[in-house]
């Protein structure tokens, strides 16, 4: 079975905090995903990754990087958090082609206060 | 730019009755592929159901199937016998064949599915 993982169910930051949310998977997929999840908007991507050191900007970029050092690991930073950040964050991987289904994360439960 | 929609912000039907999920799409492309994934409480989010714009068969998956029609732009997911385990997030979504943007999806904003004992 194909499992994602990430590295926090829950985080608590302070505004202006540097935020690193980890995300790795286990069955070699070339994309990952990082997607933002808030009550009555659904998911929006914010950046995703088709290969190592590789990334584009999703819908929702403004405040984000990330970063790709290993096909298994995706991390989504966020410079200097601020409180319109707190929501879910979602990770997702998926074999590269549009048929493949996207895997999820369990999800990061970030408040910034 | 692709768009989803789903018009039913919640839903709720009778354990064992049949309910019927909406969703609506925006596109110019002839390709593509449409997937309801579901998002129990505190569980991570799993694929129900896939379904290629190229084939004409609706696709089935034992309790759930959907309802493709391409020339309204619409992907409604059956729901039959529902049972406890089926209260979740429902949520649609649409997935470009082409190349650029390739893998993203683009995601409705939900249903939520309460099933009553």
């Amino acid at each position: 079975d194909v499992k994602v993982t990430q590295s926090s169910r829950y985080l608590v930051k302070r505004t202006g905090e540097k935020v690193f949310l980890e995300c790795v998977q286990d069955m070699d997929h070339e994309n990952m995903f990082w997607y933002r999840q808030d009550p009555g908007l659904g998911l929006r991507l914010i950046y995703f990754s088709y290969d190592v050191k590789m990334k584009e900007k999703g819908d929702i970029p403004e405040g984000y990087s990330v970063s790709r050092e290993k096909k298994e690991r995706f991390s989504l930073i966020l410079e200097s958090a601020s409180t319109n950040q707190t929501s879910m964050y979602l990770c997702a991987s998926s074999l590269w082609g549009a048929n493949y289904e996207q895997y999820f994360g369990p999800g990061t439960r970030l408040t910034v206060t | 730019a692709q768009t989803v929609t789903q018009s039913q912000p919640e839903m709720s039907v009778q354990e064992a009755e049949t309910v019927t999920l909406s969703c609506t799409y925006d596109t110019s492309e002839s390709d593509y592929y449409l997937f309801w994934y579901k998002q129990p409480p505190s569980r991570q989010m799993i694929l129900v159901i896939r379904q290629e714009a190229y084939k004409q068969q609706n696709a089935t998956e034992n309790r759930f199937s959907v309802n493709f029609q391409k020339a309204a732009k619409s992907f409604s997911l059956k729901i039959s016998d529902s049972q406890l385990g089926d209260a979740a997030m429902y949520f649609c979504a649409y997935r470009s064949s082409n190349g650029g943007s390739q893998g993203n999806l683009i995601f409705g904003k939900g249903t939520k599915l309460s099933v009553k004992p």
